[in-house]
């Protein structure tokens, strides 16, 4: 599994997009993207996942790069409920070793 | 539909104790995990199984013994507890090699 670069923590305000960035540059043709966030005393909870192209569920957007060395994750309007720690992973296709890095601080003000 | 289901919440063991973390899920999943974060930390894998039967060490497996009798159910047991274990600890599952991963709420455990 590659190993992923994320900011230590982002801020952002009540109700406006967050763009999350993760740099992946080791990642091979065959590894998938994976997200999930951690809100305060709670255990991880998935958000998406992709290869290449762009993905989109209910939650988020993922917006991987051309060249796939780096993902953005999208939260369309930020609410203080996603104030978490957010976890980018790079996951080969066995996927059975995954460890979480430091991941990035999202900090939502009202 | 409950998910992963971990009991205990809390423990505190004395050093030298033993103990067994429980971990169920009823969403038929295939792969089982069993992770560890430290304060302010990531997580770290300690054990995984990928089928009743069959289980493989992670990154920490010190310590630590698992076994998978049945789908559903996958414990972790601690023998000789040391303070080094003290952690919250996580447990996960999920159905097929490249779907997301499922948490368990957690057990948090000091060793004293």
């Amino acid at each position: 599994d590659a190993k992923t670069t994320q900011p230590n923590s982002m801020e952002s305000n009540e109700e406006e997009p967050v763009h999350l960035p993760c740099n992946h540059s080791t990642i091979s043709g065959t590894d998938y993207i994976h997200w999930y966030r951690q809100l305060p005393s709670q255990g991880p909870e998935y958000v998406i996942h992709g290869l290449t192209s762009n993905v989109n569920n209910r939650m988020a957007s993922l917006a991987i790069a051309e060249d796939r060395k780096s993902s953005t994750l999208i939260l369309h309007r930020a609410t203080l409920r996603d104030a978490a720690v957010y976890y980018c992973i790079s996951l080969n296709n066995a996927g059975n070793m995954l460890t979480f890095g430091g991941g990035t601080r999202l900090m939502v003000k009202p | 539909n409950a998910g992963v289901t971990q009991t205990p919440k809390f423990r505190i063991l004395k050093i030298g104790q033993s103990m067994t973390l429980q971990c169920t899920q009823d969403m038929n999943h295939n792969y089982m995990y069993w992770y560890r974060q430290d304060p302010g930390m990531g997580l770290k894998l300690i054990y995984y199984s990928v089928g009743a039967g069959i289980t493989d060490k992670g990154e920490v497996p010190n310590g630590y013994n698992v076994s998978r009798s049945t789908t559903e159910d996958f414990p972790l047991r601690l023998e000789l507890a040391a303070p080094s274990q003290t952690s919250v600890y996580f447990c996960a599952s999920r159905d097929r090699v490249l779907s997301g991963y499922t948490f368990g709420s957690g057990t948090r455990l000091t060793v004293v």
